[in-house]
């Protein structure tokens, strides 16, 4: 099947700085893919979807001023948390489209913020 | 608006049991239904899907799950668990509703697999 990267797997990171996740799709390439936001021991929350070249769409209630998507290519988005603060502290995934409204995911990134 | 809804957080099973996790979903036109794994610290791993023709799905790991759209149900089965199962299992729905292709997950289950 196809694969999906994230870098980094994990980071720790002060209170007020930026941190940029990376997704990468390996083998294919995604004109689409999400990110979604995981808390300890619940379900995967939509965050945002991420079209090629052009603006993200937000679900309601993510802050697009804090949480910045960029689909620069048809391999490659980021996500950047800035300004984070501890209540940012969580799992961050992605997933790229597939064919038949399949998405493959990436491994994860679990955010700290100290 | 579609939605899932996993009955039982906790399943806790035997080796060699039958694993069954319930799912129902609601959604105003036809769904595209999944099963993912999550194994900890990790992302998820598809294990079967219906998008049309045959209602009764095999998966990966001997997963199988049978749509029923007179139940609005889609239960993931397995004939007899292994330790190796042990993880969170989320059953998820897509439509064409919004054309985004976005997956709407449930809360989650997870199985526990004893000795």
């Amino acid at each position: 099947g196809a694969v999906v990267s994230q870098h980094p797997s994990w980071v720790i990171c002060k209170s007020g700085t930026s941190v940029k996740i990376e997704c990468r799709s390996l083998d294919f390439q995604a004109t689409t893919m999400f990110w979604y936001r995981q808390f300890p021991k619940q379900s995967l929350m939509l965050m945002a979807t991420s079209n090629e070249g052009s603006k993200a769409t937000y679900e309601q209630g993510v802050e697009k001023d804090k949480f910045l998507i960029n689909h620069a290519s048809l391999t490659l988005s980021t996500l950047t948390v800035t300004s984070a603060h501890p209540e940012d502290s969580s799992f961050y995934i992605c997933s790229a489209a597939g064919t038949a409204y399949e998405q493959y995911f990436g491994p994860g990134t679990r955010l700290t913020v100290t | 608006a579609q939605s899932v809804t996993q009955l039982g957080s906790h399943v806790s099973v035997s080796e060699g049991a039958l694993v069954l996790l319930r799912c129902n979903y609601s959604s105003s036109v036809p769904p595209y239904l999944f099963w993912y794994v999550q194994y900890p610290n990790q992302g998820l791993q598809l294990l079967l899907k219906y998008t049309t023709g045959a209602t009764l799905v095999k998966g990966i790991n001997g997963f199988e799950a049978e749509f029923k759209k007179s139940e609005t149900s889609f239960h993931l089965t397995k004939p007899s668990a292994h330790m190796s199962d042990a993880a969170e299992y989320f059953c998820a729905v897509s439509t064409l509703d919004t054309g985004r292709r976005a997956l709407t997950f449930g809360s989650g289950t997870r199985l526990q697999v004893q000795p």
